[in-house]
């Protein structure tokens, strides 16, 4: 069975800095490219960032560009995401998906998704 | 950046009764189109990929269609279990998802 298990949320205050993880199972983690997904309270979804399958090319948009770091360990088949400068507009669910084979594609399975909350 | 325009917001339905919901871009994705459903306290489940090749499991009272910029989910006899939230997501390049359409029960 092909499985995503995010763990590391939890309250941070503004500023700080939290890493998340996500393990994964039942496929070559090797070969997928991998993504974060998050979802404010209540809200839609919003995509975070993504890294190639090898590690060594990532993409992300300017609302986290400079602040989240996306990287991987294939030989743990571990996806993280690395969050510094956080802003209480980064509260949300943040989900772990796999992505495609060589180019982005569609998002699945999802994870479970861990809660961060930015709170003084 | 692709925009995503799911219409409607909230969809009001009875149980047995049709539900079509639209996704449009902002720009042509070509057929790079995805749909995720959404229960409450639930992460999303993929629905379709492709625009209109559906997930595995996704029960065959499901269907999408499109291509471009205009694209369809449609829901033939809606039960219970489908009253959720529906995204639709572009992967043609950085991707982007809808805001979401609610379907609900009438």
């Amino acid at each position: 069975e092909v499985q995503l298990v995010e763990s590391g949320g939890g309250l941070v205050q503004p500023g700080g800095s939290l890493r998340l993880s996500c393990k994964a199972s039942g496929f070559n983690f090797s070969s997928y490219w991998m993504s974060w997904v998050r979802q404010a309270p209540g809200k839609g979804l919003e995509w975070v960032g993504t890294i190639k399958n090898d590690g060594r090319e990532k993409f992300s948009v300017d609302p986290f560009k400079g602040r989240f770091t996306v990287s991987r360990d294939n030989a743990k088949n571990s996806l993280f995401l690395q969050m510094d400068s956080l802003r209480v507009e980064d509260t949300a669910v943040y989900y772990c998906v796999r992505d495609g084979l060589l180019v982005t594609a569609w998002f699945d399975p999802w994870g479970q998704g861990t809660l961060v909350t930015v709170s003084s | 950046e692709i925009v995503m325009t799911q219409s409607p917001a909230t969809l009001s339905v009875s149980p047995g009764q049709r539900a079509t919901l639209s996704c449009r871009a902002s720009q042509s994705v070509s057929t790079n189109l995805a749909w995720y459903q959404q229960r409450p306290g639930q992460a999303p489940r993929l629905l379709f990929y492709g625009a209109s090749t559906r997930a595995t499991g996704i029960p065959a009272r499901f269907s999408g269609s499109g291509s471009g910029t205009e694209f369809t989910l449609t829901i033939s006899s809606l039960q219970s279990e489908d009253f959720a939230i529906y995204y639709c997501q572009h992967y043609s390049d950085f991707p982007t998802f809808g805001q979401g359409t609610k379907v609900e029960i009438k």
